[in-house]
């Protein structure tokens, strides 16, 4: 099993639709789960971070954690064109407080 | 302030061929990662260094080595160049470890 997965899509969501992009990992001890954005050709830029059971709200973006079940979701409401990227998750390990592991990432595409 | 800077931005090897990438930090970040990242793969940890004076591998060592030159620099190198090698390399920073990271802008490296 790998540690962080994610479905690699691609997802195509409607434009004004809610996005939702999930991610589960294997550590159950891991504490700190992020969620990063990439355009294609350019760096990673983070979206949000989530430390605690429940929602956290920023804007458009929700992040949501559940650690019983071990998944992390982010849904984008309003979905815009600008939001078509590939979305990455990644999990502090606790077994190595020092690595954060990667998903594979899940390719979004926003239709006009 | 510049944040991440990453050099070279492309680079073409022949096997067997050596290279330093090179990257910075401008932001007084404590922790500093190597990364590459390879179509379908998500970001693949190289090795990380948690703090200045410190380096541990992550998830794909083989075939590079690292220094921690200071608390800004953190090189990657590459001793005998294989084609496996060829993929995206972003050099990433946090304040401290298992936080939020800031990515450069990647070297595109190419091994013939």
């Amino acid at each position: 099993q790998k540690e962080v997965e994610q479905n690699s899509g691609p997802l195509s969501v409607p434009e004004g639709a809610i996005a939702s992009l999930n991610c589960t990992y294997s550590d159950r001890g891991s504490q700190s789960f992020f969620w990063y954005r990439q355009y294609s050709g350019k760096s990673p830029e983070l979206i949000m971070f989530i430390y605690s059971n429940g929602d956290k709200e920023d804007g458009r973006f929700t992040a949501q954690l559940n650690k019983a079940s071990q998944y992390v979701s982010l849904l984008i409401r309003d979905s815009q064109p600008s939001d078509s990227a590939t979305y990455l998750c990644a999990v502090n390990l606790y077994s190595s407080a020092s690595k954060i592991i990667f998903g594979s990432g899940t390719r979004l595409s926003i239709r006009p | 302030n510049a944040g991440v800077t990453q050099t070279p931005k492309f680079q073409v090897l022949k096997t067997g061929q050596s290279m330093t990438l090179q990257c910075a930090q401008d932001m007084n970040h404590n922790s500093m990662y190597w990364y590459r990242q390879d179509p379908g793969m998500g970001l693949r940890l190289i090795y990380y260094s948690a703090s200045e004076g410190t380096t541990d591998k992550g998830e794909v060592p083989n075939g590079y080595n690292v220094s921690r030159l200071n608390k800004r620099e953190f090189s990657l190198r590459l001793e005998s160049a294989a084609p496996s090698q060829t993929s995206v390399y972003f050099c990433a920073s946090s304040v401290k470890a298992s936080d939020t990271q800031y990515f450069g802008p990647g070297t595109r490296l190419t091994v013939l």
